[in-house]
């Protein structure tokens, strides 16, 4: 079992449609929870963080931390066709990323 | 203020070759890692560096060797090319988790 799993999709939908994407995980010693945005051919983008469980919202974005059931998720509301990109989720047991896992990443495409 | 910058961008190699991929940070950043990103399988951790004059094996680092020769550059080295490493490769650097991370902009590498 890997330790970060991700639906890789691809995952369609209309424009302004809400979207969630959706990680599990195995280790129970992850404490911080990451959203990563990387558009093709180019490096991931930290979209938004989490410590521990709980919710946090930035704009369009809200992301969701369930550490009882080891899953995590990302909201995206009125979702435009520039949000079309591959989502990771990566996580890490402490602030300095010394053991920091990627998730595999769910490609998106928002049709106009 | 350049971010992170990986040379080189694209590169051909034979199996065998040997070759350093280069990766400098201007952000005064302590942790800086090489990652590489196949299709389905997102982002794989081939070394960290936590700080200057230490490295850590990540998942997959077989093949490679780095070298964190200050606190602003850190090299992968790939001592004896093979087709399974044909990837693209990442170098990212971080102060900490809760702040912006930045990625490189990769290097396509190709082991034929």
């Amino acid at each position: 079992q890997k330790e970060v799993e991700q639906d890789p999709g691809p995952l369609s939908v209309p424009e302004g449609a809400i979207v969630s994407l959706n990680c599990t995980y195995s280790n129970s010693a992850f404490q911080y929870f990451m959203w990563y945005r990387q558009y093709s051919r180019k490096g991931p983008e930290l979209l938004m963080y989490t410590y521990s469980s709980g919710n946090k919202e930035d704009g369009r974005f809200t992301a969701q931390v369930d550490k009882s059931s080891k899953y995590i998720s990302l909201f995206i509301r009125d979702s435009q066709p520039s949000d079309s990109a591959t989502y990771l989720c990566a996580m890490s047991s402490d602030n300095y990323g010394q053991n920091f896992v990627f998730g595999p990443g769910t490609r998106l495409s928002v049709l106009p | 203020n350049a971010g992170v910058t990986q040379t080189p961008k694209f590169q051909v190699l034979k199996t065998g070759q040997s070759m350093t991929l280069q990766c400098a940070q201007d952000m005064n950043h302590n942790s800086m890692y090489w990652y590489r990103q196949d299709p389905g399988m997102g982002l794989r951790l081939i070394y960290y560096s936590a700080s200057e004059g230490t490295t850590d094996k990540g998942e997959v680092p077989n093949g490679y060797n780095v070298s964190r020769l200050n606190k602003r550059e850190f090299s992968l080295r790939l001592e004896s090319a093979a087709p399974s490493q044909t990837s693209v490769y990442f170098c990212a650097s971080i102060r900490q988790i809760t702040d912006t991370q930045y990625f490189g902009p990769g290097t396509r590498l190709t082991v034929l």
